[in-house]
């Protein structure tokens, strides 16, 4: 398994400009998250998903927009980059949690994202 | 989501028990504790998780006392690959947010 698998890694974007950062996972898991994190902060959910066809926001979704077609699939889209959405982003999977299952958190590499 | 309050950073030498504290004085009784790390500027790692009694897995044991407003992160025998970002986080198992605060610095020293 590739687990949960992020690209770009990096990027540099000009104000104004769009990008997606797309995020997939071959663990089959429905839960998949979308979070940021600033320098020397912690993480900060953007917006996550429950399953195919279903997002909800986070802490911090305003000027970003998620789609999940499908249970790999969870892109994150940026409308009109700003420098305050310079930042890492992090994609993470789990699966529901059950009396068996723990639902922990897995993420991927991470996607850092320079907006100029 | 209960607050957790950890030390800023702390060290441990190569070899030793690293004992991370975590203080949840207002969690509530149907709320985990989860431990992760952040390696560097890598994704944060699942590390260990529990509600009353104390666990132990391949990479941790977790300690949480009888009232629950506090808990231990014991890594037995740190490396130099422990050295990261230890998150203690209190929230209800499967919950959608999980709020990872700055945590604690642990850095390994040979």
């Amino acid at each position: 398994n590739a687990g949960v698998t992020q690209t770009p890694k990096f990027r540099i974007l000009k104000i104004g400009q769009s990008m997606t950062l797309q995020c997939a996972q071959d663990m089959n898991h429905n839960y998949m998250y979308w979070y940021r994190q600033d320098p020397g902060m912690g993480l900060k959910l953007i917006y996550y998903s429950v399953g195919a066809g279903i997002t909800d926001k986070g802490e911090v979704p305003n000027g970003y927009n998620v789609s999940r077609s499908t249970t790999e699939d969870f892109p994150l889209r940026l409308e009109l980059a700003a420098p305050s959405q310079t930042s890492v982003y992090f994609c993470a999977s789990s699966y529901s949690p059950t009396p068996l299952g723990t639902g922990e958190l897995f993420f991927g590499e991470g996607s850092r994202l320079t907006v100029l | 989501d209960a607050k957790t309050t950890q030390p800023t950073s702390m060290d441990c030498a190569e070899g030793r028990a690293a004992n991370l504290p975590c203080n949840h004085s207002t969690i509530s009784g149907n709320e985990y504790v989860y431990w992760y790390r952040q390696i560097h500027s890598q994704g944060p790692q699942y590390i260990i998780h529990g509600l009353k009694n104390n666990e132990t897995n391949e990479m941790a044991s977790l300690i949480i006392t009888e009232d629950r407003k506090s808990s231990t992160l014991i890594l037995p025998h740190a490396t130099l690959r422990d050295t990261a970002v230890y998150y203690c986080i209190a929230a209800l198992r499967g919950a959608n947010n999980l709020f990872f605060g700055t945590g604690t610095r642990l850095t390994v020293i040979p």
